[in-house]
């Protein structure tokens, strides 16, 4: 079975574009979460998508935001990027079965760089 | 008060001996809660889930939960160097608008050494 896959694994951007990310869930599973991971701040939730619609939302700006298609595969986008966006975002996938008992299982994560 | 607390570390353990890690979680409905590996420049591996009070052993991996206290921990018996690591404590919190929904928060991670 395949595992959480995202694309690309490394980007450099410049201050002031923004960025697209893609999370492909394991099979089967329809919940995506985002985190950022930097050293500072340790691992934070960003959002949770199900079912094509975001359930939880984290206490970050506007300029992050996502969305999940039918197949479950979610994109996640940052505009007007600033250096402090500069992270390593992970993806993680869960089966969710609705009881509040599910292991969420990370992708490789993105390592994005802003310059 | 942060949702979920660990000591940061760095805790130093001999080889062979028990390592034990800590960690707290502010919502008192959770229901789940997981304990992850990360090595450095890895993402996170699931090592453990447990869901009622109690122990939860597998292999040298033992998890603790303690509902009343908000309290999970873990131990690892027979502590090898490969299992220096990160090792992150995870809750999967009730959320704002569907208590059924996935908000895994995670503490700031507990950086453990193994020293032979």
């Amino acid at each position: 079975k395949a595992g959480v896959t995202q694309t690309p694994r490394y980007l450099i951007k410049t201050r002031g574009q923004q960025v697209t990310l893609s999370c492909s869930p394991i099979s089967g599973h329809r919940s995506v979460s985002w985190y950022q991971q930097t050293p500072g701040q340790g691992l934070q939730f960003l959002f949770e998508y199900f079912s094509e619609t975001q359930r939880n939302k984290g206490n970050f700006p506007g300029r992050f935001s996502g969305r999940q298609f039918s197949n479950s595969r979610s994109e996640m986008n940052v505009s007007t990027l600033e250096l402090g966006d500069s992270a390593l975002y992970l993806c993680a996938s869960s089966l969710e079965q609705g009881d509040g008992y599910t292991e969420a299982f990370f992708g490789q994560g993105t390592r994005l760089t802003v310059v | 008060q942060k949702e979920v607390e660990q000591n940061s570390g760095p805790l130093s353990v001999p080889e062979g001996a028990i390592a034990s890690l800590n960690c707290t979680y502010s919502d008192r409905g959770s229901q789940s809660f997981f304990w992850y590996r990360q090595y450095s420049g890895k993402s996170p591996e699931l090592i453990m889930f447990i869901y009622s009070n109690g122990d939860k052993e597998d292999g040298r991996f033992t998890a603790q939960l303690n509902k009343a206290s908000q309290y999970v921990s873990l131990l690892i018996r027979d502590s090898q160097p490969s299992d220096s690591a990160t090792y992150l404590c995870a809750v999967n919190m009730r959320g704002l608008l569907y208590s059924s929904a996935s908000k895994i928060i995670f503490g700031s991670g507990t950086r453990l050494s193994i020293r032979p």
